[in-house]
C-alpha cells in the first residue's frame, strides 16, 4: 500500500500562491498516478488534475487551467501542487491520492489532506 | 463535463436495515463509475469502481449496480461504522473526473 504525507496548512492572503507537497512511499513510477482533490468546508469532493510521475505529464479540470501546475520531484518520490491567483473560494482541504494504472481515474490510497484557509 | 446527482441528500436509516443510494449521471458514463465513502475529518476511501467491483478489503454488504446514467449503492445491512457521506464518481470521459454532491447516510 501506498502511503501518502502532505505538508501542514496553510494561511494566505487573496492573490497569493500556495503549494502544498505530498511524499509518496511505496509508489512505483511506472503503475501509479497521482491526483489532487480539494474539499470545500462542509463541500463535497472537487478534482483538480492529475500526473503521471514517470513522464512527468499532467491533465487538469478545465475550470483550473492556467491556475494550477502539478510537479513532482522524482529523488524525493515528492509530488506538488502549486495554486495561483488565490481567492476566498479556494479555501479547502486538498487530498492528494494515487491510482493505480490499472483504473487511472480512480485514486485508492488517500494523503491525510492539507487545509489551505484565504483570508485577508 | 459531465454532472453527477446523487439522491437522497440524506438518508436515514437504522442499524442492521439495507440502505440504497443513487446516482445518475447526465450522460452515459458506460460502467465508469466509483464510490467512495467519507467520515469527518477523514480522506475519502474507495468501496467499488467498474461500478460493481469492490475495492480491496471493503465487506461484501457493500455492492454497486448500474450502466450508463443509473447507479445505485446498497449496503445491506448497516453496521454502526457505515454512517458517513458517500459519494459517487465518474471516469468515462475525463478529465474533468466529476462527483456527485454526496449522500449523507445518517442513524435513524
Amino acid at each position: 500500500q501506498v502511503q501518502l504525507v502532505q505538508s501542514g496548512a496553510e494561511v494566505k492572503r487573496p492573490g497569493a500562491s500556495v503549494k502544498v507537497s505530498c511524499e509518496a512511499s511505496g509508489l512505483t513510477f511506472t503503475n501509479d498516478f497521482i491526483h489532487w482533490v480539494r474539499q470545500a468546508p462542509g463541500q463535497g469532493l472537487e478534482w483538480l488534475g492529475v500526473i503521471n510521475p514517470f513522464t512527468g505529464s499532467t491533465s487538469f479540470a478545465p475550470r483550473f487551467q492556467g491556475r494550477v501546475t502539478v510537479t513532482r520531484d522524482t529523488s524525493t518520490s515528492t509530488f506538488y501542487l502549486d495554486l495561483r491567483g488565490l481567492r476566498s473560494d479556494d479555501t479547502a482541504v486538498y487530498f492528494c491520492a494515487r491510482a493505480d494504472i490499472s483504473v487511472t481515474a480512480v485514486p485508492d490510497d488517500w494523503g491525510q489532506g492539507t487545509l489551505v484557509t484565504v483570508s485577508p | 463535463e459531465i454532472v453527477m446527482t446523487q439522491s437522497p441528500a440524506t438518508l436515514s436509516v437504522s442499524p442492521g436495515e439495507r440502505a440504497t443510494l443513487s446516482c445518475r449521471a447526465s450522460q452515459g458514463v458506460s460502467s465508469n463509475l466509483a464510490w467512495y465513502q467519507q467520515k469527518p475529518g477523514q480522506a475519502p476511501r474507495l468501496l467499488i469502481y467498474g461500478a460493481s467491483t469492490r475495492a480491496t478489503g471493503i465487506p461484501a454488504r457493500f455492492s454497486g449496480s448500474g450502466s450508463g446514467t443509473e447507479f445505485t449503492l446498497t449496503i445491506s445491512s448497516l453496521q454502526s461504522e457505515d454512517f458517513a457521506v458517500y459519494y459517487c464518481q465518474q471516469y468515462n470521459n475525463w478529465p474533468p473526473i466529476t462527483f456527485g454532491q454526496g449522500t449523507r447516510l445518517e442513524i435513524k
